[in-house]
């Protein structure tokens, strides 16, 4: 069992189409990190959210933690060939930092 | 780039094998985190390393070992290999080793187990 799920696992979507995907879990994560992960590559951090309710803008992005910090979203506005990759969220249990299994992005130009 | 490398980039070995792999962080960064990265179990935290002792402990076997030297590279040696053991590897390395701080990851090294 993961401790943390992601939704979608996998999203095929056309060029300029907006999208959420979506980090869950039934605990509390004092902090929480979205990663990019492209091929061949090891991941990129994007944002860390630490208050309940934030919100944090990217660009096209829109990172939000949920008011009980057990989960975060991630929407992207107007997706582009670029934003293609894996897209993982990471949080600290305890001593030891644990990924989601992460949703596969594709946007088709 | 994120200034974190690791060798080999690929390696190739036989069950029952031994293998190092190789991390050097960032310029000033004295933690160093290992992970494992395959298909069916995601990116999984094995251990890290803070300016030369172990921090924390995640999911690692117990024929894997890791180690961060004065210089503040770090191994992992992976012993008796199973096939299961195919997987990528990365390396993170980051400035503080406490809390959720940014990592920085390597490229990984691919192990494959024949």
């Amino acid at each position: 069992t993961q401790l943390l799920e992601q939704s979608p696992q996998f999203l095929s979507i056309q060029e300029g189409e907006n999208l959420t995907v979506y980090c869950n879990s039934s605990s509390v994560f004092s902090s929480l990190q979205w990663y990019r992960q492209e091929p061949g590559e090891g991941p990129v951090l994007l944002v860390t959210v630490v208050t309940g309710g934030e919100v944090k803008k990217l660009k096209r992005l829109t990172f939000q933690f949920g008011d009980a910090r057990k989960d975060s979203s991630l929407h992207i506005t107007a997706a582009q060939p670029g934003d293609t990759g894996l897209y993982l969220c990471a949080g600290l249990y305890g001593q030891n930092f644990v990924f989601g299994p992460g949703t596969r992005l594709s946007v088709l130009p | 780039d994120s200034g974190v490398t690791q060798t080999p980039k690929h390696l190739i070995t036989a069950t029952g094998q031994r293998v190092t792999l190789r991390c050097s962080p960032r310029s000033g960064d004295l933690s160093v985190y290992w992970y494992q990265q395959s298909l069916d179990q995601g990116l999984q935290f094995l251990i890290q390393y803070y300016n030369g002792e172990e921090r924390a402990k995640g999911n690692i076997l117990e024929r894997f070992s890791a180690q961060q030297f004065p210089d503040l590279h770090s191994e992992l040696n992976l012993s008796s290999l199973e096939l299961g053991d195919s997987a990528l590897y990365f390396c993170a390395s980051s400035v503080f080793g406490t809390g959720l701080n940014e990592q920085f990851f390597g490229p990984g090294t691919r192990l494959t187990v024949l």
